[in-house]
């Protein structure tokens, strides 16, 4: 079962920042925060993980609570490519353990 | 040049057959995993594999065996098919670490259909 909860789904205007949240409450102290998305009849994709700092890379900005029990993504300039399934866990990472896939987010870019 | 490839993309076969899907990822990485997205887009692990050793068996039916016969592939094959097996099959590979902090990469999936 999904350990995580998502808003089931969010538009954004291209050109803006889309915010997505995420409640991890059940997180443990070394557990990482994990974001994949998933662009339609394709394979999820990797976009960010965290453990207690913000993180970025090219492309996205992850925003971390201090008592790590939520998150939130950041799309800094959505495009019409960014509309998908956003899917947060959390998760030891780096060994074998499969991640655990909820509900997501279906993220809409409005053009 | 392709990360994690499978084949078939597409595989149609009927009730009782047996059919098997082919991973291979060409990132170097030593764990591979196979997931199922079924008709309601639930992603659930199947399988993980870290160095040719089976370390996730997630209560698959024993229909399904895996096998990795080196590190950069992991084939799934399927008896005696059933119509509850109808789904999409996603291979994916990630490097252990020995600590946390290793992502998955998906391939681009297998649609399996059984009628």
């Amino acid at each position: 079962d999904a350990k995580t909860t998502q808003p089931t789904s969010m538009d954004c205007a291209e050109g803006r920042a889309a915010n997505l949240p995420c409640n991890h409450s059940t997180i443990s102290g070394n557990e990482y925060v994990y974001w994949y998305r998933q662009i339609h009849s394709q394979g999820p994709q990797y976009i960010i993980h965290g453990l207690k700092n913000n993180e970025t890379n090219e492309m996205a900005s992850l925003i971390i609570t201090e008592d790590r029990k939520s998150s939130t993504l950041i799309l800094p300039h959505a495009t019409l490519r960014d509309t998908a399934v956003y899917y947060c866990m959390h998760t030891l990472g780096g060994g074998a353990d499969g991640l655990t896939f909820g509900k997501g987010t279906h993220l809409i870019i409005q053009p | 040049d392709t990360a994690v490839s499978q084949t078939p993309k597409y595989l149609v076969t009927q009730m009782g057959n047996d059919k098997s899907i082919k991973c291979e990822q060409n990132l170097g990485h030593d764990t591979m995993y196979w997931y199922k997205q079924d008709s309601k887009k639930f992603l659930k692990i199947m399988f993980s594999y870290n160095n040719k050793e089976l370390i996730i068996n997630e209560t698959v039916p024993n229909r399904f065996s895996p096998k990795s016969p080196d590190k950069a592939h992991l084939n799934l094959h399927i008896n005696s098919l059933e119509l509850g097996d109808s789904a999409v099959y996603f291979c994916a590979s990630s490097q252990f670490s020995g600590r946390p902090g290793g992502e998955q990469y998906f391939g681009p999936g297998t649609r399996l259909t059984v009628t």
